[in-house]
């Protein structure tokens, strides 16, 4: 089982949509997590971090459960701009800092 | 400022060749990170050092795979011998601190490595 899962998607949603990614991860050690955006062929860059009381970001929302182990990204009234992957991270404790990424989850956003 | 640079962009090498990836990170940061990412999949680590000390190598995939950082800046990942199943992004990234999990890492553009 990976550390953290996602749904690969890809999501096919209209201009002005509300689309909603979800996330899991195992290992309950888990410190820090966030959303990386990955457009094709480029490199992963941070879009969010993610806390236990929830953070929003202009369109974007972020959400966190440590009981159930589980992030979420809500976009609201999606643009053809939000087009890209959407990589679920999260940090372990531990010395290294070192993150682990889920696959990532594609979002086409059509006119 | 500059960015975390790469160099190749684009590699191609045959079954058993010996590879060289440069990495610049950003001027003054602390922790640099080297990750692999297959095609369709995400990022996975490879390696970490803080300054010029390489402090986990847990993720490098065999013995053919060595990395360096001796002046604390610049840094190289070797690929010995490669193999096809090493094609893959190799992306380095950087952040100004060694501690703290909430640390961005900024990503540099990536070495596209195709082995034939």
């Amino acid at each position: 089982r990976k550390e953290v899962e996602q749904d690969p998607g890809p999501f096919n949603v209209p201009e002005g949509a509300t689309v909603a990614f979800n996330c899991t991860y195992s290992n309950s050690a888990s410190q820090s997590f966030f959303w990386y955006r990955q457009d094709c062929r480029k490199e992963p860059k941070l879009l969010m971090s993610v806390y236990s009381s929830g953070n929003e970001d202009g369109r974007f929302t972020a959400q966190l459960n440590r009981a159930s182990q589980y992030i979420s990204l809500l976009i609201r009234d999606s643009k053809l701009s939000d087009s890209a992957t959407y990589l679920c991270v999260v940090n372990v404790s531990g010395a290294t800092n070192k993150l682990i990424f889920g696959t990532g989850t594609l979002l086409a956003v059509q006119p | 400022g500059a960015g975390v640079s790469q160099s190749p962009r684009y590699k191609v090498a045959k079954r058993g060749q010996d590879v060289a990836l440069r990495c610049d990170p950003i001027s003054g940061h602390v922790s640099l990170f080297w990750y692999q990412q297959a095609l369709g999949q995400g990022p996975e680590f490879l390696t970490y050092f803080q300054n010029e000390a390489q402090l986990d190598k847990s993720g490098l995939p065999s013995d053919r795979f060595f990395a360096e950082r001796p002046e604390g800046s610049v840094s190289t990942l070797k690929i010995q011998r490669t193999q096809q199943e090493d094609s893959a992004v190799y992306l380095c990234a950087s952040s100004p601190r060694t501690t703290g999990s909430q640390e961005t890492q900024y990503f540099g553009p990536g070495t596209r490595l195709l082995v034939l």
